[in-house]
């Protein structure tokens, strides 16, 4: 079974500093791990993912993601935060196997002015 | 390019009324398909997912069913709703055979009274 955490529920930082949101997986074999974010009463928007190959991805709007193995985590990571981030970011993670995706909870991110 | 379209967007809904869903794919051909439910703006519950015409698996014993009757169209369906059946339904996409990220439609919010 495959599974996705993610520790916070909330997370709030000042526009300009840097934004991280945590996740942790588990899956039997290889990971395919993604990171979407979603906007009041909107749909899922993809941001990246990790399949193979080099452990920091970057994605769209800014945002990046480092893979980390021997931790099974997939941190999503902003260097310099907008107000305009403020949203809810989901994890998910599937295996070789599977063609389900599993969600983490989400978290909510806000970014102040 | 490649768009999904969801309706209706809103809909309020009796008890023990019927529900039909429609999701739509344009610019492909076989998609899996797919469809989830978010409750109180939280996490997924994958309800149902489909590799190809009249092929349906579901995820969880309950009140919905899911039929597609065409290779681009996947529609979630209810004979006699329930007030528990309350959320926000999302649509989903992917290439057959891709690695594996998943596309949204904008969701259907469902109300049950």
């Amino acid at each position: 079974a495959q599974s996705v955490a993610q520790p916070e529920d909330q997370v709030n930082v000042a526009e300009g500093n840097p934004l991280t949101v945590k996740c942790t997986y588990s899956v039997s074999g290889n990971p395919y791990l993604f990171w979407y974010v979603q906007y009041p009463n909107r749909g899922l928007q993809f941001l990246l993912k990790y399949i193979t190959g080099d452990n920091l991805v970057k994605g769209s709007y800014g945002f990046e993601a480092e893979f980390n193995k021997s931790q099974t985590s997939f941190h999503l990571k902003k260097p310099s935060a907008l107000v305009s981030d403020s949203a809810l970011y989901f994890c998910a993670v599937r295996d070789n196997y599977d063609y389900k995706l599993s969600f983490g909870a989400g978290t909510t991110v806000t970014v102040r002015a | 390019s490649q768009t999904i379209h969801q309706w209706p967007a809103t809909l309020v809904q009796p008890v023990g009324s019927p529900l039909s869903l429609e999701c739509t794919v344009e610019g492909t051909s076989n998609p899996n398909l797919y469809w989830y439910r978010q409750a109180a703006g939280r996490g997924l519950q994958l309800l149902f997912y489909s590799v190809g015409i009249g092929q349906i698996s579901s995820e969880v014993p309950q009140n919905l069913s899911a039929s597609r009757p065409q290779d681009r169209q996947f529609i979630l369906s209810s004979k006699k709703l329930l007030l528990s059946d309350s959320g926000f339904y999302l649509c989903a996409w992917r290439i057959s055979g891709n690695t594996g990220e998943l596309f949204f439609g904008e969701g259907s919010r469902l109300t049950v009274l």
